[in-house]
């Protein structure tokens, strides 16, 4: 299993562009979380999605967009970049979006927007 | 309001030393505790879980943490440190009562841990 793989692996953008950071789990997870990490802030939730066919949002969902394409797949869609949000993305996974279960992270996207 | 605090941005210590990362929490109710790591240039992994029952936490690669209640901490601990331990830990609480953040879990800074040969 490769467990949640994202694409790509860096990026940069110029400010006003957009594009969409890919997830993808092969672990049957029901549950999908998109985060965000700047140094110093831990992980800060963007938006998640309970289940296929449900999305809501995080702690810090301006700015984004999500869509849970199937089961496995969870895209994350930047509209208008702005340097605000360079940053590492990360796509994690759980069995169910219960308060006890773990989630899995894939290893990452490193964005800079100029 | 919920939150997780990791008091050291960086912890030293000498490989073959005991290590302890500290965390300390604010819920409403009981909590669900976490630890990951993070690697460089890595995806965070799973380490250990409190939920109930024994305060005292068995996770992998040889880590344990301790529920305290009464003092509101989930301090990660290994007696016997690593090189291959240096990595970025983090620390995460969920509110077992907490209707409206279900799904989110609440995350510390990160402590960067340092073990030196």
């Amino acid at each position: 299993n490769a467990g949640v793989t994202q694409t790509p692996k860096f990026q940069v953008l110029k400010t006003g562009q957009s594009m969409t950071l890919q997830c993808a789990q092969d672990m049957n997870h029901n549950s999908m979380y998109w985060y965000r990490q700047d140094p110093g802030m831990g992980l800060r939730l963007i938006y998640y999605s309970a289940s296929e066919g449900t999305t809501d949002k995080g702690e810090v969902p301006n700015g984004y967009n999500v869509s849970r394409l199937n089961k496995r797949e969870f895209s994350l869609r930047l509209e208008s970049a702005a340097p605000s949000q360079t940053s590492v993305y990360f796509c994690a996974s759980s069995v169910m979006s219960g308060q006890y279960n773990e989630q899995f992270f894939g290893p990452g996207t490193r964005l800079t927007v100029l | 309001a919920q939150s997780v605090a990791q008091p050291e941005d960086q912890v030293n210590v000498a490989e073959g030393n005991p290590l302890t990362v500290k965390c300390t929490y604010s819920v409403s109710g009981n909590p669900y505790l976490f630890w990951y790591v993070q690697y460089p240039n890595r995806g965070l992994q799973f380490l250990l879980k409190y939920i109930t029952g024994d305060n005292l936490v068995k996770g992998s690669y040889g880590f344990e943490a301790e529920f305290n209640k009464s003092q509101t901490s989930f301090h990660l601990k290994k007696p016997s440190a690593l090189v291959s331990d240096s990595a970025l830990y983090f620390c995460a609480v969920r509110d077992k009562a907490g209707m409206d953040s279900n799904y989110q879990l609440i995350w510390g800074a990160g402590t960067k841990l340092i073990i030196k040969p």
